[in-house]
């Protein structure tokens, strides 16, 4: 397998842009995890889904954030306003079954001008 | 629901040891340990279950207390491979796996 797929892996956006993040999670994984990564706050859960299904998007900082995962294969992340305190890495994970570690992908580095 | 981590930052010269240690507010079903080099993704280390547990990767071992919801990462003489960010994961509940800030460990000859 080739792991977990992120796409792009940098983006630079002006201020105002939408911004939409990708991820493929490893085949047969139920579990799929988005994360930003910043200096100050370390690794922030965003949003988690199981099976296909949000669980949890209590750490999504602002209704400017949203997440889908329409099937098994495929998520997205999108900013819409972007803004410049949004710059940051923001990884995708995947794991199986509850108890087995997660797999991240390389992460996409946003940067909001 | 983030995990604690101490201390931030730490600095070893080779072969000395380490101690990175993990704290939840809340009840864990597991903690996962992993290593980020920079300009990485994490890369997991290991991942304990179960109260009292120990498990150990080569020089890097761990501790899972369930009752103090506390884990500790121990580095015993420490590589140069070593340097990176140590991050805990906490499982608190079925589906979710929250990390803390990270522990910048650097090691130097």
């Amino acid at each position: 397998d080739a792991g977990v797929i992120q796409s792009p892996r940098h983006e630079v956006t002006e201020m105002g842009q939408e911004v939409t993040l990708r991820c493929k999670p490893i085949s047969g994984h139920n579990s799929l995890f988005w994360y930003r990564q910043t200096m100050m706050r370390g690794l922030e859960l965003l949003i988690y889904f199981n099976n296909n299904v949000p669980i949890d998007d209590s750490g999504m900082p602002e209704d400017r954030f949203s997440a889908k995962m329409p099937n098994a294969s495929f998520s997205t992340l999108k900013i819409q306003p972007s803004e410049p305190r949004d710059s940051a890495v923001y990884f995708c994970a995947s794991s199986g079954q509850m108890n087995t570690e997660a797999f991240f992908g390389q992460g996409t580095r946003l940067t909001v001008v | 629901q983030q995990p604690v981590q101490s201390p931030q930052a730490v600095i070893l010269r080779e072969g000395e040891d380490a101690v990175i240690n993990c704290s939840s507010s809340k009840a864990l079903y597991s903690v996962h340990w992993y290593r980020q080099k920079h300009g990485e993704a994490p890369v997991f280390l290991m991942i304990l279950l179960k109260g009292g547990e120990q498990k150990g990767h080569e020089k890097i071992s761990a501790s899972f207390n369930e009752k103090k919801q506390q884990s500790s990462l121990y580095l015993t003489a420490s590589q140069l491979s070593y340097s990176g960010t140590y991050f805990c994961g906490a499982r608190t509940g079925a589906n979710n796996l929250f990390f803390g800030t990270g522990t910048r460990l650097t090691v130097i000859p």
